[in-house]
């Protein structure tokens, strides 16, 4: 299992350019989650999906949107990228059972916005 | 958000010594978990905690439940250099939909 992977690990866009982040997760997950990690603080989240078909905002979503496409994967777009988005991206994954609210994550995604 | 306060925000360790941080917040929490993360990586979770005053190990890191349940600690013993990194703790609370997370406790181990 190679657990959760995203794509890509590196990218640097203009002020005003789009792209998606893209993720996915091979653990058979129901939930899948978006976070940012900037500097001196913890992680942040930007959008969570509960399952297939849902999506809804977490604490910083302000710029971003997500798409459920399947189980399997979760993407994150940037319709147009502000200098405030830099930052690191974070994916998780995580199977909420009783009491199961441990949460798996990517090897994430370094963005910056000149 | 709901602030989890973590300390210390660095150590410096010699190898061998034991370490000790802790992470506090003013609200309950139902779930704790304990992520070290190396650099250039993701978080990688280290514990999981459900049940106030629960203790867990896991090889040499031991993790508390706080019987208030707003804090929980996380130990380790004999430290190697490759204990060096970032450990974040994390929270989640009943009805919420997400994990809230520390600002992390930067670990440095000197050989």
């Amino acid at each position: 299992n190679a657990g959760v992977t995203q794509t890509p690990k590196f990218q640097v866009l203009k002020t005003g350019q789009s792209m998606t982040l893209q993720c996915a997760q091979d653990m058979n997950h129901n939930s899948m989650y978006w976070y940012r990690q900037d500097p001196g603080m913890g992680l942040r989240l930007i959008y969570y999906s509960a399952s297939e078909g849902t999506t809804d905002k977490g604490e910083v979503p302000n710029g971003y949107n997500v798409s459920r496409l399947n189980k399997r994967e979760f993407s994150l777009r940037l319709e147009s990228a502000a200098p405030s988005q830099t930052s690191v991206y974070f994916c998780a994954s995580s199977a909420p059972i009783a009491g199961d609210n441990e949460q798996f994550f990517g090897p994430g995604t370094r963005l910056t916005v000149l | 958000g709901q602030q989890l306060n973590q300390s210390p925000q660095s150590m410096f360790i010699q190898e061998g010594e034991d370490v000790s941080m802790n992470c506090t917040s003013s609200s309950i929490f139902n779930t704790w978990l304990w992520y070290k993360q190396e650099p250039g990586e993701g978080p990688v979770l280290l514990i999981a905690l459900y049940k106030a005053g629960e203790l867990t190990s896991n090889g040499r890191l031991t993790a508390q439940f706080g019987i208030t349940r707003k804090d929980s600690f996380l130990n380790i013993s004999a430290s190697i250099p490759s204990d060096v990194g970032i450990y974040f703790c994390a929270g989640f609370q009943t009805g919420a939909n997400n994990l809230f997370f520390g600002t992390g406790t930067r670990l440095t181990v000197i050989p």
